[in-house]
This record gives structure tokens, sequence and C-alpha cells, in this order.
């Protein structure tokens, strides 16, 4: 069964705490991609990584860091630096080619207690 | 399920009419777009794409028009069911650049 998983689906974050954010793909992507949406606005891009050990700032990287170890997985750490957390994540992946579609995952819920 | 847009631009259809949503784009450099269905509480699904060399792409109930000349994009969906309700994104990508999302639109089926 292939795919992208995400986990957990729903998180909550104390106040000062850093949270990460699981995501795994087994298509055999090389780039992997994570986006924020709060409601009424669309998907933000915080980080994406085109290749292993490789990964570069989106749009609203500021509170947010990422790792990109093995090709597989593209987890995302929410730290106590991001001050408006509570959003939906939803991780992504695709092949390095030009004009190819990007593979959403089920996302995961933040919300800060 | 929780909503995924709370202030999105809504199109209601009758249930069997034709829906057509549309899509402004601004990078003039963008040569691949992409629609994506968004249902409650759930991750983007892709529905259809284009390629900027097409003005036209058919699928199964859906196409995809590209105006390259206005920079327009819009989705028609034939014989609209209440299963299409839900949240539809265009997106657009230049070369192997990460996605730009639009801000969606809300679609609702009244049966």
């Amino acid at each position: 069964d292939g795919g992208i998983t995400q986990s957990p689906k729903y998180l909550f974050r104390k106040e000062g705490q850093n949270v990460t954010l699981s995501c795994e793909q087994n298509l055999n992507h090389d780039a992997m991609y994570w986006y924020r949406q709060d409601p009424g606005q669309g998907l933000r891009l915080i980080y994406y990584s085109q290749i292993v050990n490789d990964f570069q700032k989106g749009d609203i990287a500021e509170g947010y860091s990422v790792s990109r170890e093995k090709k597989e997985s593209f987890p995302l750490t929410v730290t106590s630096a991001q001050k408006n957390p509570t959003a939906f994540y939803l991780c992504a992946s695709s092949t390095s080619t030009a004009q190819e579609t990007q593979y959403f995952g089920p996302g995961t819920r933040l919300l800060v207690l | 399920g929780e909503s995924v847009g709370l202030h999105l631009p809504t199109l209601s259809v009758q249930e069997g009419d034709n829906s057509i949503i549309n899509c402004a784009y601004s990078n003039s450099a963008s040569d691949y777009f992409i629609w994506y269905k968004q249902e409650s509480g759930k991750g983007p699904q892709f529905i259809i794409d284009i390629r900027s060399n097409m003005d036209k792409r058919q699928g199964q109930r859906v196409t995809v028009l590209l105006n390259k000349t206005v920079k327009h994009l819009s989705l028609q969906i034939a014989a609209t069911q209440p299963g299409d309700s839900a949240v539809y994104f265009c997106a657009e990508r230049a070369g192997n650049t990460p996605l730009v999302f639009g801000k969606g639109t809300r679609l609702s089926v009244i049966a």
C-alpha cells in the first residue's frame, strides 16, 4: 500500500514546548514538502527538500525546523519560537522532475493547550 | 468534520448541473498547473493537471482549460454530484520549484 503517511492525526502542544510531526513516503520520491493551512487560506510552504541531506526555506519557515536524513522521511519540528502554531499541517512529495504532481498526506492538526 | 476554509468564495450548484471553478495565476513563467480537491479534515487530492503546451485536458467528468494569454485556469465538472462538495484549489509551478496554491473555492452541491 503505497503513499504518504503523517502522524499523529491530532497533536497537542503546551506553551514553550517543541513538537515534531512525522511524514513518511514509500513512493521513492526525491522531493518532499511541508505546508501549513489556516482557515480561509490556501496552503503556505514552510520548508521543502529536493534531495536527501538538503532542504530549503519556504515562505513561512520562521519557528519551524526540518531534517532530511532519509529519502523516505521528512519530519517537521514546530519550535517554541512559533507563536501561533495552531493549524493543519500537510506533507507532500513528488519526483524531482519538473511538471510532475505533488501528492499529499492526510495531514496533522496541531492544537495549543 | 472540521472546516478547511471559513471565508472562501463559495459556488453553489444544483445536483446534475455543470460546475465551473475559476482561478487566476500571476507567474507568467509557470508551466504546470494542477487542480486539487480537499474534503474537510483531509489532505488535498489530485484531480487533474495540465502542462503549458496544452489549452485543454479532459478527465473523467472533469475538464481543465488553460488560457495563458490572460493567465487563467478553470475546472469544469460535468453532472455535479453531492460527493463533489469540497474545497477546490488550483496550483501553479514554474520548472522544478514547489507548487504555489490559490486560496480555494468551496463547491456546495444542492441535492
